[in-house]
């Protein structure tokens, strides 16, 4: 199947730092990629959708300032975590598909330690 | 709303063992269902689906049937092996075309040992 990769596979940061997260379709054009948030034992949230070239949509409560992405081409997308306090500490996953109707296929997940 | 419900892991069983992991959903209009894996280290993986009521899922000796009457979607198999080890995650597809979303279960681990 496709590979989606992000990276880095876990961050450690210090509070009130911002912190990139990269996800990229190693082998197919993305036009549409995820954002999810997991708590530990808790279910994937998704946080926002992404189209290459324009504006993410976010899910309500997800603060668009603090987690801004950018889907500047069809094999990348990056999360930052702006201003990153100890409650964001989190795993993020992305994913990615390539047509409207596809199966969507995940990254392995970046581990998010705020200190 | 929209929501999945998994059986809380994690779940242990010896190799060879009968295994269900139940699924149930609640839903807005008509969901499709999927079963995702997470072997360590990876990330999510399709491992089955089904669109429409009745419909079966199946892939590597797992099952699932999309069950509307119960609203469930109950994973099963009928002798697990050690390199079923992993954690599963039961969703649903909402959304019309183009603007489909996956709402997760909270997942459960599964150890098989040998």
């Amino acid at each position: 199947g496709a590979v989606v990769s992000q990276h880095p596979s876990w961050v450690i940061c210090k509070s009130g730092t911002s912190v990139k997260i990269e996800c990229r379709s190693l082998d197919f054009q993305a036009t549409t990629m995820f954002w999810y948030r997991q708590f530990p034992k808790q279910s994937l949230m998704l946080m926002a959708t992404s189209n290459e070239g324009s504006k993410a949509t976010y899910e309500q409560g997800v603060e668009k300032d603090k987690f801004l992405i950018n889907h500047a081409s069809l094999t990348l997308s990056t999360l930052t975590v702006t201003s990153a306090h100890p409650e964001d500490s989190s795993f993020y996953i992305c994913s990615a598909r390539v047509g409207w109707d596809t199966e969507a296929f995940f990254g392995q997940g970046t581990r998010l330690t705020v200190v | 709303g929209n929501s999945v419900t998994q059986m809380e892991g994690p779940v242990t069983l010896s190799e060879e063992a009968f295994l269900t992991i139940n699924c149930t959903y609640t839903a807005t209009g008509y969901p499709s269902l999927f079963w995702y894996v997470q072997y360590p280290g990876e990330g999510l993986q399709l491992l089955l689906k089904a669109t429409k009521a009745d419909d079966k899922g199946s892939n590597k000796g797992f099952e699932a049937t999309y069950r509307k009457e119960t609203t469930s979607f109950h994973l099963e198999k009928g002798s697990v092996q050690v390199s079923d080890s992993a954690v599963y995650f039961c969703a649903l597809r909402i959304g019309g075309w183009g603007a489909q979303k996956l709402v997760f279960g909270q997942g459960t681990r599964l150890t098989i040992n040998p």
